[in-house]
């Protein structure tokens, strides 16, 4: 079974710019989370989705960030414009319901903003 | 203010000795717990959880124990090997209020076994 898997695996950029970051769950997870860690600090939830609906977005750092996932499998994670603090490593993960809440991560993208 | 809290940011153990990695909280609401076990330029693995039913659970080499009445939960590997070298995250969750399962972490616990 193919894990959670997530593109780019790094990318950098200018403030300003615009970036979309894509994740694929695991096939029948219906939750699909997103976590940041900025560098030194702890791993931070910033929303979830079950389906296609999202659950809880109160980790959102602000406007600049919206994130989709449309029909309830991918998602992408846009951030529009960057700036320099939202760099760092993007994780995803995804979990199926029901089966005590573990949940799996992709590998991560690795956002640098210069 | 920091929710989950691993205190140690370093631990180095032999080869064959048992590693503990300990983890304090300070949500009482918490009722799942979860280790995840991190090597550099990957995700963090799913490792071993808890519920806050319990005190104890065991995977193999690995064992946690949950002490609620101290807000406090350690992870320990038995014998401990060189592989078992990586970033530890202790994490939390609270399934069934507002966050419902998202997860809280630790800023992590980096274990080195030395041979």
């Amino acid at each position: 079974e193919a894990g959670v898997t997530q593109f780019p695996s790094h990318s950098v950029i200018e403030k300003g710019q615009t970036v979309t970051l894509r994740c694929d769950p695991i096939s029948g997870h219906d939750n699909l989370y997103w976590y940041r860690r900025v560098m030194g600090k702890e791993i931070k939830f910033l929303l979830h989705f079950v389906k296609e609906s999202k659950q809880d977005e109160s980790g959102m750092p602000n406007n600049r960030f919206l994130a989709e996932r449309t029909g309830g499998t991918y998602s992408t994670l846009k951030v529009q414009p960057a700036e320099l603090e939202d760099s760092g490593v993007y994780f995803c993960a995804s979990a199926q319901q029901g089966l005590g809440y573990e949940q799996y991560f992709g590998p991560g993208t690795r956002l640098t903003v210069t | 203010d920091q929710q989950v809290k691993q205190n140690s940011p370093s631990l180095s153990v032999q080869e064959g000795r048992i590693s503990i990695l300990n983890c304090d909280y300070t949500n009482s609401m918490f009722d799942y717990f979860l280790w995840y076990k991190k090597y550099p330029a990957e995700g963090p693995t799913f490792l071993i959880s808890i519920s806050s039913i319990k005190d104890k659970n065991e995977d193999g080499r690995f064992t946690v124990f949950l002490n609620k009445s101290a807000k406090h939960l350690s992870l320990h590997i038995v014998p401990s090997q060189p592989g078992d070298s990586a970033v530890y995250f202790c994490a939390a969750s609270d399934r069934y209020g507002g966050s419902q399962g998202n997860l809280i972490f630790g800023k992590g616990t980096k274990l080195s076994v030395k041979p």
